[in-house]
């Protein structure tokens, strides 16, 4: 199935660092989000983006839903420890027949060292 | 408040065996969805269900898939004949349109292993 492109695939950092990651796509959507994965969890929302060129915070999270419509990056600041986890990028494609399904990335595991 | 619930959490089945999953939304959400994660990817969509019918099922691989939703609450996913290839998390999500387009929240999810 369609996957978006998601980069990078891992990082690893140390604690307090900043971190960015981003997403591209062929195909234009109408909803950016970010998700959370932690082990044995399913995906957590941290941030969803409405309108291109959109930037929006949580907390040490910022996100930005990109112009064309095809991109999205994700900032975390400030490292902790509790941001290990994968995180993935997902499109909402314009409706066709009513349906919102999401379409994900392949996720970027994030390893923080304390 | 109570989030989506998956039962079980996880499910090993033999090959050729059949298997129900099941999802339970977030009170009130309307919208359901499932997804597949196979290990290292991202969740890939399944089925949608708006209610009671499925808006779009384009994403089951094959007639071995089977969902359904008949209150318009608890979902069962199903599946005959389970092959290997079909080993995977599976994921539900439930969604209101009060809480903004797109916001879709996840359940733990079933891992299913098939031998």
């Amino acid at each position: 199935g369609q996957q978006l492109n998601q980069s990078p695939q891992s990082m690893f950092i140390q604690e307090g660092e900043d971190v960015s990651m981003n997403c591209t796509s062929s195909s234009i959507f109408n909803t950016w989000l970010w998700y959370k994965q932690d082990p044995g969890e399913g995906p957590v929302l941290l941030i969803a983006l409405y309108k291109a060129g959109e930037l929006t915070s949580n907390g040490r999270l910022t996100a930005q839903f990109g112009i064309t419509r095809k991109d999205s990056f994700l900032n975390i600041s400030a490292s902790i420890p509790s941001d290990v986890g994968i995180y993935f990028c997902a499109g909402r494609t314009p409706p066709q027949g009513g349906s919102e399904k999401l379409v994900f990335g392949k996720g970027m595991k994030l390893t923080v060292n304390p | 408040g109570a989030g989506v619930s998956q039962t079980p959490s996880n499910k090993v089945t033999e090959k050729g065996k059949y298997v129900e999953l099941r999802c339970d939304p977030i009170s009130g959400h309307t919208a359901l969805y499932w997804y597949r994660q196979s290990l290292g990817q991202g969740p890939e969509f399944l089925i949608y269900f708006q209610g009671t019918g499925a808006a779009d099922d384009s994403g089951l691989p094959n007639d071995r898939f089977f969902a359904v939703r008949p209150e318009g609450s608890v979902s069962t996913l199903k599946i005959q004949r389970t092959e290997r290839g079909d080993s995977a998390v599976y994921l539900c999500a439930s969604s209101s349109r009060l809480a903004g387009v797109g916001e879709q929240y996840f359940g733990p999810g079933t891992r299913l292993t098939v031998t």
